[in-house]
């Protein structure tokens, strides 16, 4: 089993429509959860970082995590077509430096 | 936030040969690393690169195929040697700051043929 299982869609959807993605992983001592968006041919760019559980919100972007169900999802609000890329999500322990990748979502947003 | 610039950002090799890719920052980091990402795969750690040390190799990664260089806090190298054509895949050099967050460059698309 992976320690992070993310489905790798294609997910396609309409401009405007809110968008969930969505990670599970295995290992309790993960602390620290990221979501990263990778547009073709770019290297990934942090978009959202939380700890422990709980959401975080930055404009239409919230990221949710819940530790007892180890289960970590990002919400994109009034999805745009610029919002197409891959998203991958990445965790880590306490106290470590490495971190544990999905193997990335691809979303298109069609207009 | 950290600036990362990569060369080359593609190349496409012989098998048998050798590839030095370079990561520059445009700040003092401490914390370097360098990923691999393949068709489909997740991004995988190859090995952590601190200035000042050797670097720390994760499993299934040996330092004779990727010899990595770290001579200061804004600068290092990974060769990738003796290519094969499993060796194709895009490297990616990332750097970690004080928050814990992890930046990473363009990539170098490396094709072996």
């Amino acid at each position: 089993q992976k320690e992070v299982e993310q489905d790798p869609g294609p997910l396609s959807v309409p401009e405007g429509a809110i968008v969930s993605l969505n990670c599970t992983y295995s290992n309790s001592a993960f602390q620290y959860f990221m979501w990263y968006r990778q547009y073709s041919r770019k290297g990934p760019e942090l978009l959202m970082y939380t700890y422990s559980s709980g959401n975080k919100e930055d404009g239409r972007f919230t990221a949710q995590v819940d530790k007892s169900s180890k289960y970590i999802s990002l919400f994109i609000r009034d999805s745009q077509p610029s919002d197409s890329a891959t998203y991958l999500c990445a965790m880590s322990a306490y106290n470590t430096d490495k971190l544990i990748f999905g193997t990335g979502t691809r979303l298109q947003v069609f207009p | 936030s950290a600036v990362i610039s990569q060369k080359p950002s593609r190349d496409i090799c012989q098998r048998g040969t050798s590839l030095t890719i370079q990561c520059q920052v445009d700040s003092q980091v401490t914390m370097m690393f360098w990923y691999r990402q393949q068709p489909g795969q997740s991004l995988t750690l190859i090995a952590t690169a601190n200035q000042g040390s050797e670097a720390t190799y994760e499993s299934g990664f040996v330092i004779d195929k990727f010899p990595i260089s770290r001579p200061n806090l804004t600068f290092s190298t990974l060769t990738v040697s003796n290519m094969s054509p499993e060796d194709s895949s895009i490297y990616l050099c990332s750097v970690g700051v004080m928050t814990g967050e992890l930046f990473f460059g363009e990539g170098s698309r490396l094709t072996v043929l």
